[in-house]
């Protein structure tokens, strides 16, 4: 089983629209965990780190449930530069590990 | 502010051919990670150095050699090029393992024919 679960998609969504992500992680030992932007063709990039007590960033929001071993990303208000792929990131007790998710593809449309 | 570089952009080589992909970061991270990125598969990572002078295997590493040259430069080398390691290859940089920011380069596109 990978340790980091996301639902590939796409979700195509109208802008103005509230999307959601969530994202499974099999090691309850985790430390930390982000969620990350890729658009296509390019590098990722840090969106937000994820806390313990829940985070927002002006239109996102990042949850975690440790007991339920899940991370959400909920967008608010799409906009059509939101478009891109959406990667959980989850570090473990390996010392090293960046684990990264597949992604979930979002394409906001007008 | 450069960041992480990576070079080259792209690349194709034939099969059997050799080859160095080279990171440098400017920002005095400790830790450096090579991934690669396949459709379907994610960021997987081949092998990183959490500190100069030390390197570790990721999830897959055979076909790869890596050098941390320096604390700026992580190089990798394939020394016998597969069509299996067609890829994109990214180098990231992080303050330490685990809890910080990664930093990643652009990118180097990788053909195998």
């Amino acid at each position: 089983r990978k340790e980091v679960e996301q639902d590939p998609g796409p979700f195509n969504v109208p802008e103005g629209a509230t999307v959601a992500f969530n994202c499974t992680y099999s090691n309850s030992a985790s430390q930390s965990f982000f969620w990350y932007r890729q658009d296509c063709r390019k590098e990722p990039k840090l969106l937000m780190s994820v806390y313990s007590s829940g985070n927002e960033d002006g239109r996102f929001t990042a949850q975690l449930n440790r007991a339920s071993q899940y991370i959400s990303l909920l967008i608010r208000d799409s906009k059509l530069s939101d478009s891109a792929t959406y990667l959980c990131v989850v570090t473990g007790n390996s010392g090293y590990a960046l684990n990264f998710g597949k992604g979930t593809s979002l394409l906001v449309t007008p | 502010n450069a960041g992480v570089t990576q070079t080259p952009k792209f690349q194709v080589l034939k099969t059997g051919q050799s080859m160095t992909l080279q990171c440098a970061q400017d920002m005095n991270h400790n830790s450096m990670y090579w991934y690669r990125q396949d459709p379907g598969m994610g960021l997987r990572l081949i092998y990183y150095s959490a500190s100069e002078g030390t390197t570790d295997k990721g999830e897959v590493p055979n076909g790869y050699n890596v050098s941390r040259l320096n604390k700026r430069e992580f190089s990798l080398r394939l020394e016998s090029a597969a069509p299996s390691q067609t890829s994109v290859y990214f180098c990231a940089s992080s303050e330490s393992t685990g809890a910080t920011e990664a930093f990643f380069g652009q990118g180097t596109r990788l053909t195998v024919v």
